[in-house]
């Protein structure tokens, strides 16, 4: 099945710092999404991609669709200590199921 | 305007014992699924439904059964409760198939011991 490798795994970096995180896939998808969680929460919506090198911010935050769509990346600019959480991709392929394939996540922690 | 809403919050099983985690949302939306979240693995999808009176599996459906007998409600049921079903359950949902719009309830963490 489609599976979705993201990394790094973990990050643990200074408050100001810029942080990136990517998610690559065997498998073409025609959308790629970027979630946040929480502690006790469930997952929340970062960004939405929905085109082939199509860059999107929201804020602090852009993340880009990969070229090959097999890949995406997530970049954070000035963390804070807010921004503490674990971030993952999802995708979601051709079929109209709404089904969404997940990574692994990337926890963060932000030293103040 | 509750969004998705889960229940219980927490529970505590001994193996060999069933239950229902229930999940209702109350925004008309089509599709609705299960995940469970597990250290390192991400979420992975358990079974769906793109309607009432339609489900279909995901990756890890064994052990688990659902139904969708209203738009509102997709109960997640364990038939026979086993420690690797220790995991947080998730419960989502969709207006369509773009999955964008999915809302995520709060989570059930489940422990079986």
């Amino acid at each position: 099945g489609q599976q979705l490798n993201q990394s790094p795994q973990s990050m643990f970096i200074q408050e100001g710092e810029d942080v990136s995180m990517n998610c690559t896939s065997s498998s073409i998808f025609n959308t790629w999404l970027w979630y946040k969680q929480e502690p006790g929460e469930g997952p929340v919506l970062l960004i939405a991609l929905y085109k082939a090198g199509e860059l999107t911010s929201n804020g602090r935050l852009t993340a880009q669709f990969g070229i090959t769509r097999k890949d995406s990346f997530l970049n954070i600019s000035a963390s804070i200590p807010s921004d503490v959480g674990i971030y993952f991709c999802a995708g979601h392929g051709s079929s109209n199921t709404g089904k969404l394939i997940f990574g692994q996540g990337t926890t963060l922690q932000v030293k103040p | 305007n509750a969004g998705v809403t889960q229940t219980p919050k927490f529970q505590v099983l001994k193996t060999g014992q069933s239950m229902t985690l229930q999940c209702a949302q109350d925004m008309n939306h089509e599709y609705m699924s299960w995940y469970r979240q597990d250290p390192g693995m991400g979420l992975r999808l358990i079974h769906y439904s793109v309607g009432a009176g339609i489900t279909d599996q995901g990756e890890v459906p064994n052990g688990y059964n659902v139904s969708r007998s209203t738009t509102e409600d997709f109960p997640l049921r364990l038939l026979s409760a086993a420690p690797s079903q220790t995991s947080v359950y998730f419960c989502a949902s969709s207006f369509g198939q773009t999955p964008a719009g999915y809302t995520f309830g709060s989570g059930t963490r489940l422990t079986v011991v």
